[in-house]
């Protein structure tokens, strides 16, 4: 079974700094997608950024972007010019690419400073 | 809809009785995914229906826990008698086939 394994509860950084979250995730696949999610106070989940396993470049959306290392199964997400609306947890997600589950890691509390 | 429609936003319900909590995913999409988030936590997977094949029920935590999907769009998640563990936001996603999940609100459920 596919696991998510995100090893950071709880992290912090300081307004217009980069903060860089970490994912790892087990699978036996080669063809997947990867997913970051943000849960603000709201509780409403947003789609961050996405990843086709396919694609060797790093994804980015403007101030984030990935760093996917297919070999060693981790997919850290680095946000940039860090902002209080950043301030949520942050969800790694994994899904193979037929049709299936989302699988989401634990989750990392991000704390944005001013 | 613009997006995907939870309804009630807020249920608080007794102890042992049933409760219907609705998903009206995004018109088109043809994956529907139930997912229960106990406080603080992280995502823990109920259901996933995709199209006219029979849905994955791995993640059910027990046979008081039914979902449906009728005519592939509306979905209704029912738990019978109820129990105080089953208090937790409960959240429905729709995606279209391989495409991006999107979420609803959720439906915060407070067994008492």
């Amino acid at each position: 079974a596919q696991t998510v394994t995100q090893s950071q509860p709880e992290m912090s950084v300081q307004e217009a700094e980069t903060v860089t979250l970490s994912c790892t995730y087990d699978t036996s696949e080669s063809d997947y997608y990867l997913f970051w999610y943000k849960q603000p106070p709201s509780r409403q989940m947003i789609l961050v950024i996405r990843q086709e396993a396919y694609k060797q470049q790093n994804a980015t959306e403007n101030r984030f972007s990935v760093n996917f290392q297919k070999a060693a199964k981790s997919f850290s997400l680095k946000i940039s010019d860090s902002q209080l609306g950043d301030a949520a947890m942050y969800f790694c997600a994994y899904r193979r690419s037929y049709g299936n589950k989302l699988v989401f890691g634990a989750g990392t509390i991000l704390r944005v400073k001013s | 809809g613009a997006g995907v429609s939870q309804s009630p936003s807020n249920k608080v319900t007794e102890k042992g009785k049933d409760v219907e909590l609705r998903c009206d995913p995004i018109s088109g999409h043809t994956a529907l995914y139930w997912y229960r988030q106990s406080l603080g936590q992280g995502l823990e997977f109920l259901i996933y229906f995709q199209g006219n094949s029979a849905p994955d029920k791995s993640g059910l935590p027990s046979d008081r826990f039914s979902a449906e999907r009728t005519g592939g769009s509306v979905s209704t998640l029912t738990i019978q008698r109820t129990q105080q563990e089953d208090s937790a936001v409960y959240l429905c996603a729709s995606s279209s086939g391989q495409g991006v999940a999107f979420f609803g609100q959720g439906t915060r459920l407070t067994v008492v």
